[in-house]
This record gives structure tokens, C-alpha cells and sequence, in this order.
């Protein structure tokens, strides 16, 4: 049964800091993994999404990582910003793009 | 172009009655997802439609829940005699098959 933990479970840094989150997985058999983050109160926003073919994704000031023989993700935010204050949440998909099983998200502060 | 949406965003029930949740996805995305997020579980998956296939019910977690999605569109989660352990968010997203998930505003519900 797959499993996802991520570390840290909360965050805090300040302003214009560069922050690794991380992401473990226990089974490699994976067929995509996506990060999202989530404000409180609302739906989750999909920030990158990397193939099981892929190695690394980047969008803007995020660059998210895969190595799946380890069984590790990581999200790199660069040059931090109190708007990026949300919880980031790392999933992972199997059975060519079937359900996505979470884990239990690293709280972000970015203090001014 | 539109986002997921999902209806009604708060939604608050007695006991052992039935609800109802909509979801409207994407235009032209096959596959439809549904999840819930509760502070004791994170977030879980519920059932997954994917075109014309049989649906991935895997992880509906009674047989009091049951989703259908109608022409290849609309979803509707029915959760029939609600008890308080099924207050949650319910979380709808949709996709490309084996592509970036989107996720819809969720529907709070809380059972009384």
C-alpha cells in the first residue's frame, strides 16, 4: 500500500529565504507525482506536476524534483514570499493516472 | 476557461438524512475524481470515473456513499443516512486521463 509522508509538517522562514520541502514515498511503482498547495478554506492549486519519465519540473520560483528509485520528491521555492503562506501538499499517482494518494501536507509561513 | 465547480459550497444536514454534492468539471476532461479532506484523515480518495470505463470505487468507505457521473459530465455524490463521522470537505477534481488534476472549491459538509 502506498504510502506518502512529508517533512517538515510546518514551516516558518522569513522573507526572501530559498526553502526545500520534502516528500518520501514507500512504493517507486509511480506513474506521475503532483504538488499543490492549498490557502485555508479553499480548494487545493496545482503547481507542478512531474511524469514518472521525469526528473524535474520548474514553473517560475518553484522547481520540484523526482527520484523515484529513492522514493523522494522535493519542491524548491526560491527567493520566498509571504504569498506563498499556504500548506503544500505532495500526491502521488499510480494505474496511468488514477487516483492520487496525499500526504499530510507541510504548513508554510513566510514572515515579512 | 472555467475552473472544476462544485455545489453547494457549505452544506449543513441532520443525522440520517441523505445529501447530495455536485460537481461540473472541466469541459472535455475525462476523468473525475472525488476526494474528502477531514483533519483525522488528510486527504482521501473517494471513487474515480475515467470515460466509459467502470468506475474505480476503491476507496468509497461505506455503502452509504455512491457517485454517478451523467454523460460524461456532471458528477453527483449521494451520501445516504449521514452520520457525524461524514462531516467533511468533499473535494471534486477532473482531468486529461493520466494528466494534471484540477480541484474544485469543495463542498463543507457538516452533519449535525
Amino acid at each position: 500500500k502506498q504510502e506518502v509522508t512529508q517533512i517538515p509538517a510546518a514551516l516558518s522562514v522569513p522573507e526572501g529565504e530559498n526553502l526545500v520541502l520534502n516528500c518520501s514515498f514507500t512504493d517507486s511503482a509511480i506513474y506521475n507525482l503532483q504538488w499543490f498547495r492549498q490557502d485555508p478554506g479553499k480548494g487545493l492549486t496545482s503547481l507542478l506536476l512531474i511524469q514518472s519519465s521525469q526528473r524535474e519540473q520548474t514553473s517560475g520560483r518553484l522547481n520540484a524534483s523526482l527520484d523515484k528509485s529513492s522514493g523522494r520528491s522535493t519542491l524548491y521555492i526560491a527567493a520566498s514570499q509571504p504569498g506563498d503562506s499556504a500548506t503544500y501538499l505532495c500526491a502521488v499517482g499510480g494505474n496511468q493516472g488514477g487516483k492520487l494518494i496525499f500526504g499530510q501536507g507541510t504548513e508554510l509561513s513566510v514572515k515579512p | 476557461g472555467a475552473g472544476v465547480s462544485q455545489s453547494p459550497s457549505n452544506k449543513v444536514t441532520e443525522k440520517g438524512k441523505d445529501v447530495e454534492l455536485r460537481c461540473d468539471p472541466i469541459s472535455g476532461h475525462t476523468a473525475l475524481y472525488w476526494y474528502r479532506q477531514s483533519l483525522g484523515q488528510g486527504l482521501e480518495f473517494l471513487i474515480y470515473f475515467q470515460g466509459n470505463s467502470a468506475p474505480d470505487k476503491s476507496g468509497l468507505p461505506s455503502d452509504r456513499f455512491s457517485a454517478e457521473r451523467t454523460g460524461g459530465s456532471v458528477s453527483t455524490l449521494t451520501i445516504q443516512r449521514t452520520q457525524q463521522e461524514d462531516s467533511a470537505v468533499y473535494l471534486c477534481a477532473s482531468s486529461l486521463a493520466g494528466r494534471e488534476q484540477y480541484f474544485g472549491p469543495g463542498t463543507r459538509l457538516t452533519v449535525t
